[in-house]
């Protein structure tokens, strides 16, 4: 079965702190896709970055970083020099392959509440 | 331009009405969809429609139904609205359905249905 968690709900941090979101998977598919959404307060679903299971590079935008590690099933973010601007929800979601209409079904985990203190 | 557009924003409502919410993309994607979030913040997928056909239907009360009447087009419609419908409601698009490397959705600006 397809499972996204991301085990911590709220994370608290002050400015300039570097922050890490974890995201573990389960899937039984070999082709697969994992993101990252932000949810700031003012409600939008904003997307982050896409990864493929055949890419296990790591990434770094900016002060967004992510680890992707099969081995372990994670998925994981994190914001080097934390700022207020970062405050938001952090969704991870797992895109596999149907296999009985085709195309792809993709869940959300429960999200991170992240607050940035000044 | 906003790429994915819903209306309305907000939307309260009584019980047993029926509502519809509107979502237009203009990004020439082939496949959009309707996604819930509860109060706790949960996502989760309703429909998706890829070419006006639909492809997933999880399992949603069928007083919901989906009206694509072009690709640039998918609405939710809402019959006999409930107190457990009040939530966000977030319309989104992606380029293709399956496969590929563009699979990521861009979504709406959400629209808060209450219903009272």
């Amino acid at each position: 079965a397809q499972k996204v968690t991301q085990a911590q709900t709220e994370i608290s941090v002050v400015e300039k702190e570097d922050v890490t979101l974890d995201c573990v998977y389960e899937t039984r598919d070999t082709t697969y896709y994992l993101f990252w959404y932000k949810q700031p307060p003012s409600g939008e679903l904003v997307f982050l970055i896409r990864r493929n299971s055949f890419d296990e590079q790591n990434e770094i935008s900016g002060r967004y970083s992510w680890n992707f590690q099969k081995s372990t099933s994670s998925f994981n973010f994190t914001i080097t020099a934390s700022q207020v601007v970062d405050s938001a929800v952090y969704f991870c979601a797992l895109s596999e392959e149907r296999g009985d209409t085709g195309g792809f079904k993709t869940i959300f985990g429960a999200g991170t509440r992240l607050f940035v203190k000044a | 331009d906003t790429a994915v557009s819903q209306t309305p924003k907000y939307l309260v409502t009584q019980m047993g009405n029926d509502k519809s919410i509107k979502c237009e993309q203009n990004l020439g994607h082939d496949t959009m969809y309707w996604y819930k979030q509860d109060s706790k913040k949960f996502l989760k997928i309703m429909f998706s429609y890829n070419n006006k056909e639909l492809i997933i239907n999880e399992t949603v009360p069928n007083r919901f139904s989906p009206k694509s009447p072009d690709k640039a087009h998918l609405n939710l419609h809402i019959n006999s609205l409930e107190l457990g419908d009040s939530a966000v409601y977030f319309c989104a698009s992606s380029p293709v359905s399956g496969g590929g490397e563009d699979t990521e959705a861009f979504f709406g600006q959400g629209t808060r249905l209450t219903v009272v």
